[in-house]
């Protein structure tokens, strides 16, 4: 079966430093790959998707890297604020192509 | 959360009892979930539906079950409550199939089961 691994449970990083996420998955090699940031006592909320044939995608601030080699993605925020301290969550979709795969999220505190 | 809406937001329950969880969205959209969310488990799916009378099954399933007669809700079902089902319940809708297309997330339900 589909394995996600987010490998951090918790990262802590300064003010205007770059956070950077790691995601990786095994047993498959899905065509998209999507990030969420969830905060305590909330729902996820969608913030960008990748597909394999892009390599890196850019929002603002985030940036996300898709390398299906490696089988992993790098989820990037640049010039970070303490108003980004969230849970990250990675997520790509099932073998079927019905259903997103969860990873368990990492923790990003950003201390001002 | 614009959109979605959760019933109850809260729930406490005896061992045994039965509970509904109910989704609701204003955004006729074709796709529903319903995710449990565990620590150290992250969110994973109990079931889907593509669609009024369509659902099918997800990682989590036994235990509960659902149903969609309308666009617009979707049930989700325990008919025996068990510890073991003490979760925060989240439904989460898309437009399209998941695999290309972002999921949009209600507020959650906090379960807990005595």
């Amino acid at each position: 079966s589909q394995k996600i691994e987010q490998n951090s449970e918790a990262l802590n990083i300064q003010e205007g430093k770059t956070a950077t996420l790691t995601c990786n998955y095994t047993n498959y090699s899905p065509a998209y790959l999507q990030w969420y940031r969830q905060d305590p006592g909330r729902g996820p909320v969608f913030l960008l998707l990748i597909r394999e044939n892009e390599k890196e995608k850019r929002k603002e601030r985030l940036k996300v890297t898709f390398d299906t080699t490696l089988k992993q993605s790098l989820f990037h925020i640049t010039a970070s604020q303490p108003a980004d301290s969230a849970t990250y969550l990675c997520a790509l979709t099932n073998q079927a192509g019905t259903a997103l795969i969860f990873g368990k999220g990492t923790t990003l505190s950003v201390s001002s | 959360d614009a959109g979605i809406t959760q019933s109850p937001r809260h729930k406490v329950t005896e061992t045994g009892t039965p509970v509904t969880l109910r989704c609701h969205q204003t955004e006729n959209h074709r796709y529903m979930y319903w995710y449990r969310q565990d620590p150290g488990h992250g969110l994973r799916l109990i079931h889907y539906s593509y669609g009024v009378k369509d659902t099918d099954k997800g990682e989590v399933s036994d235990g509960y079950s659902v149903s969609r007669s309308k666009t617009e809700d979707f049930l989700l079902t325990l008919e025996s409550a068990t510890s073991s089902q003490t979760s925060v319940y989240f439904c989460a809708i898309s437009e399209r199939e998941s695999s290309y297309n972002e999921q949009f997330f209600g507020p959650g339900t906090r379960l807990t089961v005595l």
